[in-house]
């Protein structure tokens, strides 16, 4: 079983849709859930991030992480086309552990 | 949000021969630096981890003699391919944490390698 799995996708919705996306990991000594959007040939941009287990919301970005169950989300209501993207989800450890990526969700937001 | 600058971001070079990407943080100290490297539609897979004043520590598979990293001060870091092949063609991108205990990590803009 890979560290953090990620369904690649691609997701094709409406504009104005409420989108979910998932991953699961396996390593419990993951502390920090990170979610990075990443634009075509550009390097990953930091979303938001949770800390441990619980929600957490900034603007149409909702965020949660269920450590009991090691899954985790990332909702964007109102979904626009410049949300177009492969989203990344990349837990990691305490202090200067690195990352480690989903494979990330290629998300299309038609209009 | 910290910046990560990364240069150059494009670059061409002809089998065989060595290239340079540097990492920069620009506004903030960052004592460990991580290389990761990304193929098409594929995720980032890291490469190795950069210590400021100290050796990097390279993950499995990853040959530390082709991929030389430096970290000789607390805002740059820099990896050479060395010898570089066709099948080093890749995107390369450098993250950077401010050590703060956010655990929250930036990344450059990343580094597309060709090698004809």
């Amino acid at each position: 079983q890979k560290e953090v799995e990620q369904d690649p996708g691609p997701l094709s919705v409406p504009e104005g849709a409420i989108v979910s996306l998932n991953c699961t990991y396996s390593n419990s000594a993951f502390q920090y859930f990170m979610w990075y959007r990443q634009y075509s040939r550009k390097g990953p941009e930091l979303l938001m991030y949770t800390y441990s287990s619980g929600n957490k919301e900034d603007g149409r970005f909702t965020a949660q992480v269920d450590k009991s169950s090691k899954y985790i989300s990332l909702f964007i209501r109102d979904s626009q086309p410049s949300d177009s993207a492969t989203y990344l989800c990349a837990p990691k450890g305490y202090g200067n552990t690195p990352l480690v990526f989903g494979k990330g969700t290629r998300l299309s937001v038609i209009a | 949000g910290a910046v990560v600058s990364q240069h150059p971001s494009w670059v061409i070079c002809k089998s065989g021969t060595s290239v340079k990407i540097e990492c920069r943080s620009l506004d903030f100290q960052a004592t460990t630096m991580f290389w990761y490297r990304q193929f098409p539609k594929q995720s980032l897979m890291l490469m190795a981890t950069s210590n400021e004043g100290s050796k990097a520590t390279y993950e499995q598979g990853v040959e530390k003699d082709k991929f030389l990293i430096n970290h000789a001060s607390l805002t740059l870091s820099t990896l050479t391919v060395t010898s570089a092949h066709p099948e080093d063609s890749s995107f390369y991108i450098c993250s950077a944490g401010t050590g703060r205990n956010t655990g929250e990590l930036f990344f450059g803009e990343g580094s597309r390698l060709t090698v004809l």
